[in-house]
This record gives structure tokens, sequence and C-alpha cells, in this order.
């Protein structure tokens, strides 16, 4: 049971148009959403994050907004480089429970084309 | 360099030998978290570990695979009798917080650990 969906495997963008990741959650308990960047052979990292009493959080070009109603967040890269091309990983907490772990989605292979 | 460690980075058993993946966390940190990604797959969660207690083991296969994380040392990921189906990477992360403390589930990954089974 895939309780955070990302359902494009894969995106293409052109550097400098803007990338807009998507990711749909069923669980209603979750209360904090993080987004992980992932390259090759390299662990993920850390990229941005919202509480569930927010709809949007930004950081320089990177921004994140979250439908409640929807259960849908999604993240957006403006303008996009060719240097963000990666795995993104959605992931998110739930405050049900002793143990918040994370649950994760399966990522969204971005490529930036030059 | 104060961020996670993972050793080694490239590891090649045979079937049936054991393998043992070791994380020290970053200073100061005291939650460790494995997750394993398969190829062509996400993370996924393994265990989750504080200084001498498993916490949350749910996501650990109930047979061959084990975790600890002693009161001094690494956090030890250990594989017995490894099958071609465990080659996988292994990424380890580590928090200062419980998770949802401090507004923040942020965790801190090493750079994973390549086991091939031949």
């Amino acid at each position: 049971d895939q309780q955070v969906k990302q359902n494009s495997p894969s995106l293409s963008v052109q550097e400098g148009r803007i990338s807009i990741l998507n990711c749909d959650y069923t669980n209603s308990m979750f209360d904090y959403f993080l987004w992980y960047k992932k390259y090759p052979a390299e662990g993920p990292t850390f990229l941005i994050s919202i509480s569930s009493i927010k709809d949007k959080n930004e950081d320089g070009r990177f921004t994140v907004f979250l439908n409640k109603s929807a259960k849908h967040l999604s993240l957006h890269i403006a303008p996009s480089q060719p240097g963000d091309s990666a795995v993104y990983f959605c992931a998110a907490i739930s405050n049900a429970g002793n143990n918040r772990k994370l649950i994760w989605g399966l990522g969204t292979s971005l490529a930036v084309n030059p | 360099n104060a961020g996670v460690m993972q050793n080694p980075r490239h590891l090649v058993r045979r079937r049936g030998q054991e393998a043992r993946l070791r994380c020290s966390p970053m200073k100061g940190h005291s939650h460790v978290y494995w997750y394993r990604q398969l190829p062509e797959e996400g993370l996924k969660f393994m265990v989750y570990l504080q200084k001498e207690n498993i916490i949350d083991e749910s996501g650990m296969p109930k047979e061959r695979f084990s975790a600890e994380f002693p009161k001094e040392g690494p956090s030890i990921l250990r594989i017995q009798q490894v099958v071609r189906g465990d080659s996988a990477a292994y990424f380890c992360a580590s928090s200062p917080y419980y998770p949802g403390t401090r507004n923040t589930g942020e965790l801190f990954f090493g750079e994973g650990s390549r086991l091939t089974v031949l």
C-alpha cells in the first residue's frame, strides 16, 4: 500500500523553464512533508519541507505547495538548471502513534536539458 | 568531515556469505535509519534505531537481516547467507531529533553501500 505516490517516474524540462514535480498521499494523518534530491551514487539530500498548517513554502528557486483537501503537494523549480537533474523523492510524516517515521514515494527522475 | 559515514562503499559477496555494512552517524546524532534501494525502485525503510535500542524494524526481512546500534561504535546492518536478491544500495541516515520534533523530519544520509551478490 503506497501511501505516498509519485505517479510520474520521469520528467524532462528545458533549461530556464519551470519544473513541477507532483506527489499525492492517502493518509490524512500526515502532518509534515519533505522533498529530497538524489544524484546517482550519492545519498539523498534534504531540499525543502512544509508543515500541514501551511500551503506554501519557498526557498530560492524551490517552492513547495500543499493542497490538503486534495492530499496533493508539488515541488516547483524555477528556473530549472541542468544541475537540477536528479531523482526527487517526496516523503511524509504521520502524527499518529509513537513512531513518526518518514514514508517515501518512489521518486521522479528529472532531466533538465540545456 | 562531519557527515554520515558509511563503509564499505562497495561490497561484493558470493551467495551464502555474510555482509556487514557500517554506519557512523553525524556527531551528536543518536537516531539512525537504514534504507534499501533496489534497482529501479525507490527507498524502502528497513529499521530505525536509537543507541542500544531497535525502535522500529517493520521494514526488515524476518530472516537473515539484523541491525544494531551499540553504545559505542557504528551502527551495523548484517545480512547473513546473502542471496542475489539482496543486491542493492543500502543507505544509512541519522538525525539528532526524534522524528517530527522541532518541526522537522530531516534526515542526513550517507553515500550508501552498494552490495553485489554474485
